[in-house]
């Protein structure tokens, strides 16, 4: 079957900085995506990784390791504003097969004063 | 641009009832993506569409849910009968496909769903 891991919640200060892991077992792998989705709101989209390596957005940092089948999500400069939920998403198609797009269950995030 | 479409944002109903959700994608967009949102559950892929194509519809919880996509601006999610268990947000998600693609979907704001 298709399955992502996150931790479920994590809890951190202003300022500091938090990572988020995810790990997956899909039966392809074409690309790792994060979303942020605050109470009531809709997912936006932060980042994207379809190749190993570390993609950095503003405060926001997204790595992959394909071997690993593991990627995280760095958050840096922490501001009450983060405090959110965060998912993982992975696109288990190439695009001219498909697009089916599997995600995670969600590291619910909260930023301490 | 306005961003993905989505109505009704509430809908209460009572369950038997059809329920008709609605979506406007993002001009130029050539996939659009109905997903279900609970808390058992998380978020799940319902079908999608690629070019008004419906391509997988596996994630289709029942035959009781139905999806179609008449042309490029307009598809609608229908429930019918609708029971208490569909209560949940549904969102509609839209992305322009190609080989400068981030694998970037937009999502609509969602509908409420309470089915009592």
């Amino acid at each position: 079957g298709q399955s992502l891991e996150q931790p479920s919640e994590v809890t951190a200060v202003e300022g500091a900085i938090v990572q988020i892991n995810c790990t997956y077992q899909t039966s392809g792998f074409y690309g790792l995506s994060w979303y942020q989705q605050h109470d009531g709101g809709a997912p936006t989209f932060l980042s994207y990784n379809g190749l190993d390596g570390l993609e950095e957005t503003g405060r926001f940092s997204s790595f992959l390791s394909r071997s690993d089948s593991y990627g995280y999500l760095l958050l840096q400069e922490l501001q009450m504003k983060d405090s959110a939920s965060y998912f993982c998403a992975v696109r288990d198609q190439a695009e001219n097969y498909g697009q089916n797009f599997v995600f995670g269950p969600g590291t619910r995030l909260s930023v301490l004063p | 641009d306005a961003g993905v479409i989505q109505s009704p944002r509430h809908e209460v109903t009572e369950m038997g009832q059809e329920v008709t959700l609605r979506c406007k994608p993002i001009s130029g967009h050539n996939s659009l993506f109905w997903y279900r949102q609970t808390m058992m559950r998380g978020l799940e892929l319902l079908i999608y569409f690629n070019n008004n194509v419906p391509i997988d519809d596996s994630g289709m919880p029942e035959d009781r849910f139905s999806a179609k996509m008449p042309n490029a601006s307009f598809s609608t999610l229908k429930i019918q009968p609708s029971e208490p268990r569909d209560s949940a947000v549904y969102f509609c998600a839209s992305r322009k496909t190609g080989i400068t693609s981030t694998d970037t979907q937009y999502f609509g704001p969602g509908t409420r769903l309470t089915v009592l």
